[in-house]
């Protein structure tokens, strides 16, 4: 089973910085890899797909890279709206199953 | 637009079962996979099940093998998660969720409000 460890586990910073959060896999997994917001009380949002593809919708400060087994989601300037969890997500083939990281607190 | 309904939830004891619905619209429900995830307070994301358009195909996290069973009934455009044997440790919100490319399998671009569950004696 691929395991998704996430870090930090929090990111405290202030509006206007840049926030850089990391996500390793346990092997490879080339780049299927996504990321999601998620805020109080709400459900998660895709960001990043294929581990550098953004959703649609998602605004342009939010960048993701990364292949094989260490992946990075960067907010380039944060806004007061990105305070939120942030997860890293991936899907093995064979058996299928999917795991999340275990998510990194993004607050001021 | 895209929307997912999920309902259902409710307390049942432990041992006790539980239906859950997820009633999906604004999309060609029957080319897409749609899976159930998981909250429990205060934690993480965790995959449940889902229900892939390919044949009768249904993959389950090892935590509800056994225990859970994934349908979809197309004609209602409707996605249920029939949960039995319940323990407390399947407490949670549970949220439907629609996949992003169709039979992909990989990630969910659309998601229900959630359904909360708890299981108490």
């Amino acid at each position: 089973e691929i395991v998704l460890t996430q870090s930090p586990a929090t990111l405290s910073l202030s509006p206007g910085e840049r926030a850089t959060l990391s996500c390793r896999a346990s092997q490879s997994i080339s780049t299927y890899l996504g990321w999601y917001q998620q805020k109080p009380g709400q459900a998660p949002r895709l960001l990043i797909y294929d581990a550098s593809n953004r959703a649609t919708g998602i605004p342009a400060r939010f960048s993701g890279s990364g292949s094989g087994t260490d992946f990075t989601l960067t907010i380039s300037s944060l806004e007061a709206e990105d305070f939120a969890v942030y997860y890293c997500q991936q899907r093995t083939n064979w058996p299928a199953k999917l795991t999340f990281g275990g998510g990194t607190r993004v607050e001021i | 637009e895209v929307q997912l309904l999920d309902s259902g939830g409710g307390v049942v004891h432990p041992g006790g079962s539980l239906r859950l619905s997820c009633v999906a619209s604004g999309f060609s429900f029957g080319r897409f996979a749609i899976s159930w995830v998981r909250q429990a307070p205060g934690k993480g994301l965790e995959w449940v099940a889902t229900s892939h358009v390919s044949g009768n195909n249904k993959y389950y996290a090892d935590s509800v093998k056994g225990r859970f069973t994934v349908s979809r009934d197309t004609s209602e455009n409707t996605i249920y998660l029939q949960m039995n044997s319940l323990r407390g440790e399947d407490s949670a919100i549970y949220y439907c969720a629609k996949e992003l490319v169709p039979g992909a399998f990989r990630y969910f671009d659309s998601w229900g409000q959630g359904t909360l569950v708890t299981v108490s004696s």
